[in-house]
């Protein structure tokens, strides 16, 4: 089994819905990431959590928030979604204690807003 | 300036051959680096650190330059199974100040 797993994989909604997408791991990392990539732009950090009780905007947080429910469970929400935030969604765990800040990438949620 | 660049490719290269891919980055106080590996539609995977002195992992030789401020990646006897995107990361401090890079898409022909 994955160790880092994403729901949904894929997923199209409209403008102006509500929608979250879900992460959860069973690495036991206490630090986890939401990220989403677009084509030439790279993998932009959305929100970080370093554990239950601490909740880090990342870069481009504006339009999005999460919650994070567990150790194990980070969830990213989009309020009002809209076009722009059509992308592919990455959540990411870490331990800094085993490694060298290596993340570890769910496989991905493919978000379409029409 | 971007705080990471990398050439996107496609890099283009039969099987057997050398590449090497560079990355730049701006902040001199950057203090770690990587190498992630992304197939298509897939997630990132680490391939490798980089270390100050340089490092190597079979066909995989990474190495940094502080001066210039650029990491390379250099991958000897290319296989077909190495075709896919390399992305440079670097970070410059916490953990939101890791940034990746757009990736080098590197393509090996049979």
């Amino acid at each position: 089994d994955a160790d880092v797993t994403q729901t949904p994989r894929n997923r199209i909604t409209k403008t102006g819905k509500r929608i979250m997408l879900e992460c959860s791991q069973t690495k036991g990392h206490d630090r986890m990431y939401w990220y989403r990539q677009d084509p030439g732009l790279g993998l932009r950090l959305i929100y970080y959590s370093f554990d239950v009780k601490d909740i880090n905007k990342g870069e481009i947080s504006d339009g999005y928030s999460v919650s994070r429910q567990a150790q194990a469970k980070f969830s990213l929400s989009l309020e009002s979604a809209i076009p722009n935030q059509t992308a592919l969604y990455f959540c990411a765990t870490s331990d800094p204690r085993t490694s060298d800040y290596e993340q570890y990438f769910g496989p991905g949620t493919r978000l379409t807003v029409t | 300036r971007k705080e990471v660049e990398q050439d996107p490719g496609p890099f283009n290269v039969p099987e057997g051959a050398t590449v090497a891919f560079n990355c730049t980055y701006s902040n001199s106080a950057s203090q770690s680096f990587f190498w992630y590996r992304q197939d298509c539609r897939k997630e990132p995977k680490l391939l490798m650190s980089v270390y100050s002195s340089g490092n190597e992992d079979g066909r995989f030789t990474a190495q940094l330059n502080r001066a210039s401020q650029y990491i390379s990646l250099l991958i000897r006897d290319s296989k077909l199974s190495d075709s896919a995107t390399y992305l440079c990361v670097v970070r410059s401090g916490g953990y939101q100040k890791v940034t990746f890079g757009t990736g080098t898409k590197l393509q090996v022909i049979p």
